[in-house]
């Protein structure tokens, strides 16, 4: 059964520490995105990488946020430093050729 | 004016009960529709995804888009406990789902 994973699922941090987040995409999909949901704004796109190469970063504050795909099988996400105001869901998703983003569990971001 | 727009609700209907959730959109050159159903504390999974005007029926579920006044709906028949989750209606202007622009989702309660 293939599934997007994530680590860590959880994360609870001090303002002004280092956050990294890994996702594991679908092996084949060539697509992957990032994704940060809150209550207030919902699910907002961060950045997406096609064959590894970034496609889209508007989404992402550039000065605290990055997003890298080092390998076919690995995305990360680092927040430095991170602020309160980053606390969040963040998710990763992978498009498949079948025209469906099949996301991961999330990982739960909070940062006092 | 958001691009997407979606009644948060919350919803609460008793069991058996026919459920209609419904987006706006502003950008005529949205192509592709979908609808994402997220269970609490998991990533969103894809319900159903139309690319044209009219009904789209699967099971229980029909997804219905009117391109002319830019609404489109979910309707739920004979629903279930089950059917209890968030629903985020999720638009695209590409081909496929790839790079989508998701509504706030609407929580539904369906009690038995």
């Amino acid at each position: 059964d293939a599934r997007v994973t994530q680590t860590p699922r959880h994360k609870v941090t001090e303002m002004g520490q280092e956050v990294t987040m890994r996702c594991q995409p679908i092996l084949g999909h060539n697509t992957v995105f990032w994704y940060r949901q809150t209550m207030m704004q919902g699910l907002e796109l961060l950045a997406y990488f096609r064959n590894r190469a970034p496609l889209d970063d508007s989404g992402m504050p550039k000065d605290r946020f990055s997003a890298e795909m080092p390998d076919a099988t690995l995305a990360t996400l680092k927040i430095q430093p991170s602020e309160p105001r980053d606390s969040a869901v963040y998710f990763c998703a992978s498009y498949s050729p079948t025209y469906e983003q099949y996301f991961g569990p999330g990982t739960r971001l909070t940062v006092t | 004016q958001k691009e997407v727009e979606q009644d948060p609700g919350p919803l609460s209907v008793p069991e058996g009960a026919i459920v209609s959730l419904n987006c706006t959109y502003s950008n005529s050159a949205f192509q592709y529709f979908m609808w994402y159903r997220q269970y609490s504390r998991k990533g969103p999974e894809l319900l159903m995804y139309t690319y044209s005007s009219g009904n789209k029926e699967d099971g229980r579920f029909t997804a219905q888009v009117d391109k002319s006044s830019k609404y489109i709906s979910l309707f739920i028949r004979d629903s279930q406990p089950s059917d209890s989750a968030t629903y985020l209606c999720a638009i695209s202007t590409q081909g496929g789902s790839e790079k989508l622009v998701f509504g706030k989702g609407t929580k539904l309660t369906v009690n038995p």
